[in-house]
């Protein structure tokens, strides 16, 4: 059964500051990954998502890299601002087809970034 | 910018009745989804949805749940006897065909009381 686990669980840091948020899961027989932003009480945001063949992805101030074989994926945020300020969560997806697009969520970095 | 939009926000029943959530898929989106979080717990998968039937279910997804598309806009998720457990968000998804990118409602809070 696959398990995904995000650390920290929380992490606050000043404005301006360049952070990574890690995903670790435990069966790295993945179609994709995909990481979203969660605001409180708010649905999911999907920021990024890095198919099983590609090692990141870019999009602004966003970079998502992905080392399949360990089982590892990394979000880096350059200078950060307090609108980043949100949860972020990585979800994997098992195969392609209808039958295998559940996502498997971990549990999320809570991020505040101070002014 | 299409998204998912889902009703009601916010569902308070009691324990025993049976409810219905809505979520309205992004227009041409072929997949449909349905997940939900506890509070303080992480998104857990309930059921995944195309050309009209169910093609995945997680081991919450018991007869107490099920899914229907009535009609080419809008897909529900009825919970039939509802318990405490069941309060909980539950979010809506949908992805295109050719998309691998699942696209989140802003979710309706479900408070069984």
């Amino acid at each position: 059964k696959q398990e995904v686990t995000q650390i920290p669980a929380a992490l606050s840091v000043p404005e301006g500051e360049n952070l990574v948020l890690n995903c670790s899961f435990t069966d790295s027989a993945i179609y994709n990954l995909q990481w979203f932003r969660q605001d409180p009480g708010k649905g999911l945001t999907s920021l990024l998502l890095i198919q099983s063949s590609q090692r990141e992805q870019t999009s602004g101030r966003l970079n998502a890299s992905l080392d399949k074989s360990s089982g590892r994926s990394t979000l880096y945020i350059a200078a950060s601002q307090p609108g980043d300020s949100a949860t972020y969560l990585c979800a994997v997806r098992p195969r392609l087809g209808a039958s295998g697009s559940r996502l498997t969520f971990g549990e999320g970095t809570q991020l505040t970034v101070n002014p | 910018e299409p998204e998912v939009t889902q009703t009601p926000s916010h569902q308070v029943t009691q324990m025993g009745q049976e409810v219905i959530l809505r979520c309205v898929p992004i227009s041409n989106h072929l997949y449909f989804y349905w997940y939900r979080q506890i509070l303080g717990q992480k998104v857990e998968f309930l059921v995944s949805f195309y050309n009209n039937e169910i093609s995945e279910k997680s081991e919450i997804f018991d007869d107490q749940f099920s899914v229907e598309r009535p009609d080419g806009s809008n897909f529900t998720l009825k919970i039939r006897s509802t318990k405490l457990e069941d309060s909980a968000m539950y979010f809506c998804a949908s992805r295109g065909g050719s998309s691998h990118e699942q696209y989140f409602g802003p979710g309706t809070r479900l408070t069984v009381t």
